[in-house]
């Protein structure tokens, strides 16, 4: 069974603080992928980035950061020098991978809020 | 421009009634998906649809609810006798074309209330 655990609910930063988002989860598949989504206040789903098993290299863009260890079945995210645009529920999730004739589906962790004050 | 568009951004019903909700896709794309997310939860997977057929279904997906797309083009999800507990964020999302194991773009969801 697939699970995604964000044991983090709510953080709270000042504003050029570097913060850490963290991500454990569980699957049998040996082919899976990660996903970090980001949900502003506004509402909508933002595809931040996706993450293959087979692929553990970390990678960096621009002020973000993730950091994907599969001996800790963990993918965390950092943000360097927060902003308050910064602001959002965070999702951290994952798929199985599939065959072509079944569509994936992603099942989502349960979102860290992260509130950054100026 | 968003991936994928939703109809209609906000909706209020009565509980007992039926509702639909819509997705249109910009782009011609095989694998489609409902999420909903309950104020202040997470987002939970409902259907999977591929190729005009459903692929997968959740737990939530029970009876009540039917996916569809009729026109080739719009994707709806159709809820046939809505309860209270059907508030939610009701999200649409399409994966790439090549449809497998891709990040999904969702649209910018369906909030529905009902009283």
């Amino acid at each position: 069974a697939q699970k995604v655990t964000q044991a983090q609910t709510e953080i709270s930063v000042v504003e050029k603080e570097d913060v850490t988002l963290d991500c454990v989860y569980e699957t049998r598949d040996t082919t899976y992928y990660l996903f970090w989504y980001k949900q502003p206040p506004s509402g909508e789903l933002v595809f931040l980035i996706r993450r293959n098993s087979f692929d553990e290299q970390n990678e960096i863009s621009g002020r973000y950061s993730w950091n994907f260890q599969k001996s800790t079945s963990s993918f965390n995210f950092t943000i360097t020098a927060s902003q308050v645009v910064d602001s959002a529920v965070y999702f951290c999730a994952l798929s199985e991978g599939r065959s072509s004739s079944s569509a994936s589906k992603i099942i989502f962790g349960s979102g860290t809020r992260l509130s950054i004050r100026p | 421009e968003p991936e994928v568009t939703q109809t209609p951004s906000h909706q209020v019903t009565q509980m007992g009634q039926e509702v639909i909700l819509r997705c249109v896709p910009i782009s011609n794309h095989l694998y489609f998906y409902w999420y909903r997310q309950i104020l202040g939860q997470k987002v939970e997977f409902l259907v999977s649809f591929y190729n005009n057929e459903i692929s997968e279904k959740s737990e939530i997906f029970d009876d009540q609810f039917s996916v569809e797309r009729p026109d080739g083009s719009n994707f709806t999800l159709k809820i046939r006798s809505t309860k209270l507990e059907d508030s939610a964020m009701y999200f649409c999302a399409r994966t790439g074309r090549a449809g497998l194991n891709t990040e999904a773009f969702f649209g910018q969801g369906t909030r529905l209330t009902v009283v």
